[in-house]
């Protein structure tokens, strides 16, 4: 069974403070994506890396920044939180897109961040 | 543009009774892959189906069936004699030209004893 771990299901952070969310999947996979989930919005992604130190902005990357030094691994930064970060967020692994194919998604349990 | 509309944000019924979530879907690929997901209290994603644009034959996963009409653009997820458990929010999801998926906005199931 594929397996994504989030380091954290609740976070209480203050605002200013640097927040680092990590993310580790055991399965190889290439992709590997930050989503936060906010009522009534749905998933929006945040990142989302294709290999080791690749990364590509998603639909709402302002405030946030990535890092994948390990392929396993996808670390979300907040390098300043403020109050509107405060969410769900989702982490998730995927294989690379094959011919003529998209693969799903396999998430983590996420993280419950609140920046006070 | 790619989008991905639950136009039902909430759905109550109580157990047994038949219930079906809606998704309508746009783009303008031939090729796309279309997904549905759950996420019960615990707060995982949990994937349900994978379907291409490709194949457009009904499903039917024991007490889940999906419907793909793609004269529609609709691809609808239904579930027969409703438990309790089924309660979660159910995310219908699009993926065309791109690993990346299109969630929509989710619709919540609570599903009554």
């Amino acid at each position: 069974d594929v397996k994504v771990t989030q380091s954290s299901r609740y976070l209480v952070k203050r605002t200013g403070e640097k927040v680092f969310l990590e993310c580790v999947q055991d399965m190889d996979h290439e992709n590997m994506f930050w989503y936060r989930q906010d009522p009534g919005l749905g998933l929006r992604l945040i990142y989302f890396s294709y290999d080791v130190k690749m990364k590509e902005k998603g639909d709402i990357p302002e405030g946030y920044s990535v890092s994948r030094e390990k392929k396993e691994r996808f670390s979300l930064i907040l390098e300043s939180a403020s109050t509107n970060q405060t969410s769900m967020y989702l982490c998730a692994s995927s294989p690379l897109t094959g011919a003529r194919r998209t693969y799903e998604q396999y998430f983590g349990p996420g993280t419950r961040l609140t920046v006070t | 543009a790619q989008k991905v509309t639950q136009a039902q944000t909430e759905i109550s019924v109580v157990e047994k009774e038949d219930v079906t979530l809606d998704c309508v879907y746009e783009t303008r690929d031939t090729t796309y892959y279309l997904f549905w997901y759950k996420q019960p209290p615990s707060g995982e994603l949990v994937f349900l189906i994978r379907r291409n644009s490709f194949d457009e034959q009904n499903e039917i996963s024991g007490r889940y069936s999906w419907n793909f009409q793609k004269s529609t653009s609709s691809f609808n997820f239904t579930i027969t004699a409703s438990q309790v458990v089924d309660s979660a929010v159910y995310f219908c999801a699009l993926s065309a030209g791109t690993d990346k998926l299109i969630f929509g906005t989710g619709t919540r199931l609570q599903v009554f004893p």
